[in-house]
């Protein structure tokens, strides 16, 4: 059964401090990987987008790692600030019109 | 610049009644998706088109309905027949391109009151 499953439901950390939320799928075949992030009330916006052969890419502070082989991704927060609470978002795809989403992980940054 | 509106960005629904969610897009896209989000769960799929005139249902299509006249317009009717519709509705397109995924709007959030 093709799904993606996301660690932890949510986190709290102080601002500045980093973070690393998970990611792993059972989606085949595999196309590729986003990381979206969602603030409260809007639509979620795109960070990363890995295919089979990228093993890290990163957007300003945050960084995507990709291991095709054991179907985990991570997502790491450098140096948190209040405006990354948000939930961040998973979605795997296995091409055409078939993607896989994760639950997300509800992040919340403290002063 | 290209995007996807939604409007209206909040909506009261009274019992027993239909109402439309629009969904616009300036982004050349062709297929064009509307997902339901509910707090603690992912997003689910209600309905999506991948070209003007053809529509397909999603996992939750029931109690709810689409049209697709234009490639631009893909507005969600929610009817009456959708017994619990309060959630947040976000409708997506597609780039098919080189960075093949979803661009998504910044949603509508339905009430019922």
């Amino acid at each position: 059964k093709n799904q993606v499953e996301q660690s932890p439901q949510s986190l709290i950390i102080l601002e500045g401090k980093n973070c690393t939320l998970q990611c792993n799928y059972t989606v085949s075949p595999f196309s590729n990987l986003r990381w979206y992030k969602q603030d409260t009330g809007r639509g979620p916006v795109s960070l990363t987008i890995m295919t089979f052969s990228e093993n890290t890419k990163s957007n300003g502070r945050y960084t995507a790692t990709l291991d095709a082989d054991t179907k985990q991704s991570s997502l790491h927060i450098t140096a948190s600030q209040l405006s990354d609470s948000a939930s961040y978002i998973c979605v795997v795809s296995a091409g055409g019109n078939q993607f896989y989403f994760g639950t997300g992980t509800s992040l919340t940054v403290i002063p | 610049d290209g995007g996807i509106t939604q409007s209206p960005k909040y909506l009261f629904r009274k019992e027993g009644q239909n109402v439309t969610l629009s969904c616009e897009q300036n982004l050349n896209h062709d297929a064009m998706y509307w997902y339901r989000q509910d707090p603690g769960q992912g997003l689910r799929l209600i309905y999506y088109s991948q070209i003007v005139n053809d529509f397909q249902k999603g996992d939750i299509a029931e109690g709810y309905s689409v049209s697709r006249e234009k490639k631009e317009s893909f507005p969600l009717t929610v009817t009456s027949a959708q017994k619990n519709p309060t959630a947040f509705y976000l409708c997506a397109s597609i780039d098919r391109g080189r960075n093949y995924g979803y661009t998504f709007g910044s949603g509508t959030r339905l009430t019922v009151v």
